[in-house]
């Protein structure tokens, strides 16, 4: 079963960021906090992970809570390709350990 | 970066007949690969991993005789679904595991679309 919980939906407007909360008050020490989203009718797409400090790469920001129960993932400047579902998936950075998907937040970026 | 294709990328068959996809990494070998299955406004189901040169290992309520894994090279693993039914009709999806920079990422194929008819 997923560890994390994200909300449903978001929207946010074209050019705004748009911060995306996830919540895992039940992660392990050894668990990473990676993001995946997935635009409608394709493979997920990698985003970013982190284990805690907060990262930044050409796509996102990651901000990892101290306490490690929650994050926040930070897209600066949102734009209609941003659309699609987002997930949050805790896991321990092993070989042969898979990505376990809940149910994800559906982002909707409007002009 | 990390390239993961899926072929076909759709497929029609008939219920009763068995289908292949296939799943590769064209740009690194990858010792791990999982089966992910996806409905209609539903999240991926993880349904195997796979591990070049052994067996599958199967998530429960999955079906091993139906869905018959091969893992023989480190840039190759099929998924066969056998005397597919209409149920099975779903978008099927592969990753594979490449340890970069010290972590193990996990890059998806852009899924295969299944319909039985």
């Amino acid at each position: 079963d997923a560890k994390t919980t994200q909300p449903t939906s978001m929207d946010c407007a074209e050019g705004r960021a748009a911060n995306l909360p996830c919540n895992h008050s039940t992660i392990s020490g050894n668990e990473y906090v990676y993001w995946y989203r997935q635009i409608h009718s394709q493979g997920p797409q990698y985003i970013i992970h982190g284990l805690k400090n907060n990262e930044t790469n050409e796509m996102a920001s990651l901000i990892i809570t101290e306490d490690r129960k929650s994050s926040t993932l930070i897209l600066p400047h949102a734009t209609l390709r941003d659309t699609a579902v987002y997930y949050c998936i805790v896991r321990v950075d092993q070989a042969g350990t898979a990505l376990i998907f809940g149910k994800g937040t559906t982002l909707s970026v409007s002009s | 970066g990390a390239v993961v294709s899926q072929h076909p990328s759709r497929v029609i068959c008939k219920s009763g007949t068995s289908v292949k996809i296939e799943c590769r990494s064209l740009d690194f070998q990858a010792t791990t690969m999982f089966w992910y299955r996806q409905f209609p406004k539903q999240s991926l189901m993880l349904m195997a991993t796979s591990n070049e040169g052994s067996k599958a290992t199967y998530e429960q309520g999955v079906e091993k005789d139906k869905f018959l894994i091969n893992h023989a090279s480190l840039t190759l693993s099929t998924l066969t679904v056998t005397s597919a039914h209409p149920e099975d009709s779903s978008f099927y999806i592969c990753s594979a595991s490449n340890r970069r920079d010290s972590s193990y990422e996990q890059y998806f194929g852009p899924g295969t679309r299944l319909t039985v008819t």
